[in-house]
């Protein structure tokens, strides 16, 4: 079955720093969408990524979704205090559509003040 | 607007009883999807369903049944509870119509003793 691996695992910064956290799925993908989740919280969806090559920013995030639609990376510029959870990455295969997405094991960020 | 609606949010079983975990959406979304959330592996999905009267398996579904008699409602059912389904559970919904944005409900916490 379709498998989605997200590196790295932990990331401790600096505030100020930037942090990248990368997806690569085992199969072609129709989309690829991010999500944040913070401690006790529940997933928030970021955003949804669609194209080959495309690249989207939100304020000082940056998200890319690779040429060949099986990887992607999320981007953050100045990390803040606010920035603090963990990042997924979840992928919707070619058959399939929003209802049934793979997780990627996501990305806790965690941030020095 | 309420959005995804979760109850219980904790519930403690003991092994070997049933329950249900509700799941209400009042967005007219077409799909909805059950997730649990163990430590370290991200989100996995249980079962799905893109219509009323529609349901289908996802990665984890043994020790589940779900039923989606109407738009709004996606019980999940445990039929006899055993540790190993002691996690976190996410409702989510979306629809192709608003964007394909997902929304989560706030979860729920099952512990099976």
């Amino acid at each position: 079955g379709q498998q989605v691996m997200q590196i790295p695992q932990y990331q401790h910064v600096q505030e100020g720093e930037d942090f990248t956290t990368y997806c690569n799925s085992s199969t072609t993908l129709s989309n690829i969408q991010w999500y944040k989740q913070r401690p006790g919280g529940h997933p928030v969806f970021l955003i949804q990524l669609v194209k080959s090559g495309e690249v989207k920013k939100q304020k000082r995030l940056t998200f890319q979704f690779g040429e060949a639609k099986k990887n992607s990376s999320l981007h953050i510029t100045a990390t803040q205090t606010t920035d603090v959870g963990t990042y997924f990455c979840a992928g919707a295969s070619a058959n399939f559509g929003n209802e049934k997405l793979t997780f990627g094991t996501g990305t806790r960020l965690t941030i020095i003040p | 607007n309420a959005g995804v609606t979760q109850t219980p949010k904790f519930q403690v079983l003991k092994t070997g009883q049933s329950m249900t975990l509700q799941c209400a959406q009042d967005m007219n979304h077409e799909y909805m999807s059950w997730y649990r959330q163990d430590p370290g592996m991200g989100l996995r999905l249980i079962h799905y369903s893109v219509g009323a009267g529609i349901t289908d398996q996802g990665e984890v579904p043994n020790g589940y049944n779900v039923s989606r008699s109407t738009t709004e409602d996606f019980p999940l059912r445990l039929l006899s509870a055993a540790p190993s389904q002691t996690s976190v559970y996410f409702c989510a919904s979306s629809s192709y119509l608003s964007g394909n944005t997902i929304y989560f409900g706030e979860g729920s916490w099952l512990t099976v003793v």
